[in-house]
């Protein structure tokens, strides 16, 4: 079955230095993987997902996502952090189940960017 | 834009009543979900649905079941509600596999339900 890790349960980082968020996957076949962002009372947003043969994926507000296969990680980073940032991250995969798919989401991690 | 819609932000009920959550997507997505999110264990599937009067169990299906009687609705009910129901409920569609297999979803602002 997949899965997905987020190792942090938080991650701080001041504005304007580069932020990373860490995801791992273990899936069997190729890997579906996606993330999205949640601001507090909302629902998730979706930021970006994996294409295959792209180790650097770019997505909405500025972030980007590092697939590494040998690692099995798809990390989220941006080059410079906002306040404006500061949200839940969900990692997430997608896993086939028989007559359709489901996705599968990690536990998340909040980042907070200080002024 | 996809937009889904859930019909009520916020909802105070009381423990045994039953409970309807609406939810309507108006991108003719295949795919509808309902997940409840709990601080502490993310989200967790209760229902999915890929086709009008289709119904799978999630991950945590008791105490629930849901209708899809048309494409774009995809209603939970808490048949007698209890306290440990309550929760920040998130439906969301997307498009079939056949359509894409890595279609993102797409999510409704949540409904906080209350058990009291």
């Amino acid at each position: 079955a997949q899965s997905v890790a987020q190792p942090e349960d938080q991650v701080n980082v001041a504005e304007g230095n580069p932020l990373t968020v860490k995801c791992t996957y273990s899936v069997s076949g190729n890997p579906y993987l996606f993330w999205y962002v949640q601001y507090p009372n909302r629902g998730l947003q979706f930021l970006l997902k994996y294409i295959t043969g792209d180790n650097l994926v770019k997505g909405s507000y500025g972030f980007e996502a590092e697939f590494n296969k040998s690692q099995t990680s798809f990390h989220l980073k941006k080059p410079s952090a906002l306040v404006s940032d500061s949200a839940l991250y969900f990692c997430a995969v997608r896993d086939e189940v028989a007559g359709g798919f489901k996705t599968i989401f990690g536990a998340g991690t909040r980042l907070f960017v200080k002024a | 834009d996809v937009k889904v819609t859930q019909s009520s932000r916020y909802l105070v009920k009381r423990t045994g009543e039953k409970v309807f959550l609406e939810c309507v997507q108006d991108m003719d997505h295949e795919n509808m979900f309902w997940y409840r999110q709990d601080p502490g264990l993310g989200l967790r599937l209760i229902y999915f649905s890929y086709d009008v009067k289709m119904k799978e169990k999630g991950d945590i299906p008791e105490g629930y079941s849901v209708s899809r009687e048309k494409k774009e609705r995809f209603s939970l009910i808490l048949e007698s509600a209890s306290t440990n129901q309550t929760s920040m409920y998130l439906c969301a569609s997307s498009l079939a596999v056949h359509r894409g297999r890595n279609q993102p979803q797409h999510f409704g602002d949540g409904t906080r339900l209350s058990i009291l």
